[in-house]
């Protein structure tokens, strides 16, 4: 119950595509989701968040959609540019889950 | 404002041996939580300090511990090192803690790698 699943594993696009990364989660206690970026050697940096009273979230570039129902959230990067070329991890914490869990991550690679 | 430092950055040790990693979290931060990251299990919570007392702890063996000083800096150590807590272990800090309420701050890791 306290999986965070999310796909694709890698993902390749080409400049100004929109990479679209999907998580689904099984814990109905969380309420909050944040969606981390990593680049080679650095830790993860905050990049959006959302709580499910809410279906979109909209920051610059980046898009969060929330289905509630189906338990399940993904991130849409529009314009995407070979600089967004990084690892994009979700997560999800709430109730008496202090900590974040994480999906697997993916290795998003933006191709000039 | 200074962000979350951890240190060393890189270490090597082998197999048998005991490691301490320190974090020093964001100033005003009171809250640290420490994470494995690997490449087959990605990001896993390891334990959270608050006021130094830990508050949560991950599904890891008794060798993995930690601790909070009063000035809410953090010290994990792993003892009887095996081959498989070769990873980068992540520190991140919030103002208060519980992550529905309070965004958590990554530093940069510390690369363990057992020989």
């Amino acid at each position: 119950q306290q999986q965070v699943k999310q796909s694709p594993q890698s993902l390749i696009v080409q400049k100004g595509g929109i990479p679209i990364i999907n998580c689904a989660y099984e814990n109905t206690a969380f309420d909050y989701f944040p969606w981390y970026q990593q680049f080679p050697g650095k830790g993860p940096a905050l990049l959006i968040a959302i709580r499910p009273d809410v279906s979109e979230k909209k920051e610059g570039r980046f898009t969060i959609s929330f289905n509630k129902s189906a338990k399940q959230f993904s991130l849409h990067i529009m314009d995407s540019q070979p600089g967004d070329s990084a690892t994009y991890f979700c997560a999800g914490t709430g109730g008496s889950q202090g900590n974040l869990i994480f999906g697997k991550g993916t290795k998003l690679s933006v191709k000039p | 404002k200074a962000g979350v430092t951890q240190t060393p950055r890189y270490l090597i040790k082998t197999r048998g041996q005991q490691v301490t990693l320190s974090c020093s979290p964001i100033s005003g931060h009171r809250s640290v939580s420490w994470y494995q990251q690997t490449p087959g299990q990605g990001l896993q919570f390891l334990f959270e300090y608050f006021s130094e007392t830990q508050r949560n702890k991950g599904n890891f063996p008794g060798r993995f511990s930690g601790r909070q000083f009063s000035n809410s800096r953090s010290e994990m150590n792993v003892s009887t090192l095996e081959l498989g807590d070769s990873a980068l272990y992540l520190c991140a800090s919030s103002l208060v803690s519980r992550g529905s309420t309070d965004t958590q701050y990554f530093g940069p890791g510390t690369r363990l790698t057992v020989l």
